[in-house]
């Protein structure tokens, strides 16, 4: 099956900052996901986005599908930002997602 | 609020117990996903169900099992229960359009004592 690697494992950042989330596929994915897990443990859906570009307030993401790829953007990061996020991509005819280890994140005030 | 609720939000047990956790998805979705979220095996693919039947199996335990019902609700069954199976529980549902997005509920927090 797929593997998903996420970069960096973890990042803490002040209040303010921008950042940059990187996810790689080794083949080829359907579907592909971000999600925000909060404080909480919920599940937060952040973006569908199998190919191109979407924006959202905050928070924007490019997926290159061609080249196995998904980033994720935060510019003026909030403390409420702070969680762990978390890609994933199902692959082929399969609806399994499957998810990467998480990118832990810290914005400090 | 993604739609999808998920029942009880915590459970306690004792080892050797039976449990049951339920999910109702999303109004009128017919999939249904089951994920568990340890800490050694991060998140992953349980089992899901397609207008009350088995569409597809992940890494589930033979101690566990699922089932959909008619009115699309789900419950997700583990007994024998060990530590290990002490977990964060996520049930996602998907809709019937273009998009295959899943969205996922707010998760049944289970510790096995």
């Amino acid at each position: 099956g797929i593997q998903v690697e996420q970069s960096p494992p973890d990042l803490i950042l002040q209040e303010g900052a921008n950042s940059t989330l990187r996810c790689n596929f080794s083949d080829s994915v359907n579907n592909l996901q971000w999600f925000h897990q909060n404080p909480w443990g919920q599940l937060i859906n952040l973006f569908y986005i199998p190919s191109g570009t979407k924006q959202n307030g905050r928070l924007s993401a490019t997926t290159v599908a061609t080249e196995r790829y998904s980033l994720l953007y935060i510019s003026s990061s909030q403390t409420t930002d702070s969680g762990v996020y978390f890609c994933a991509g199902t692959q082929g005819g399969s609806e399994k997602l499957v998810f990467g280890k998480g990118m832990k994140l810290t914005v400090n005030p | 609020d993604s739609g999808v609720t998920q029942t009880p939000k915590h459970l306690i047990t004792a080892t050797g117990q039976r449990v049951t956790l339920r999910c109702s998805p999303r109004s009128g979705d017919l999939s249904v996903y089951w994920y568990q979220q340890s800490l050694d095996q991060g998140l992953q693919f349980l089992i899901q169900y397609y207008n009350g039947e088995e569409r597809a199996k992940g890494n589930i335990l033979e101690r566990f099992s699922a089932q959909q019902f008619p009115d699309l609700h789900s419950e997700l069954n583990l007994s024998s229960l060990e530590l290990g199976d002490s977990a964060l529980y996520f049930c996602a549902s998907r809709g019937e359009t273009e998009d295959n997005e899943q969205f996922f509920g707010p998760g049944t927090r289970l510790t096995v004592l």
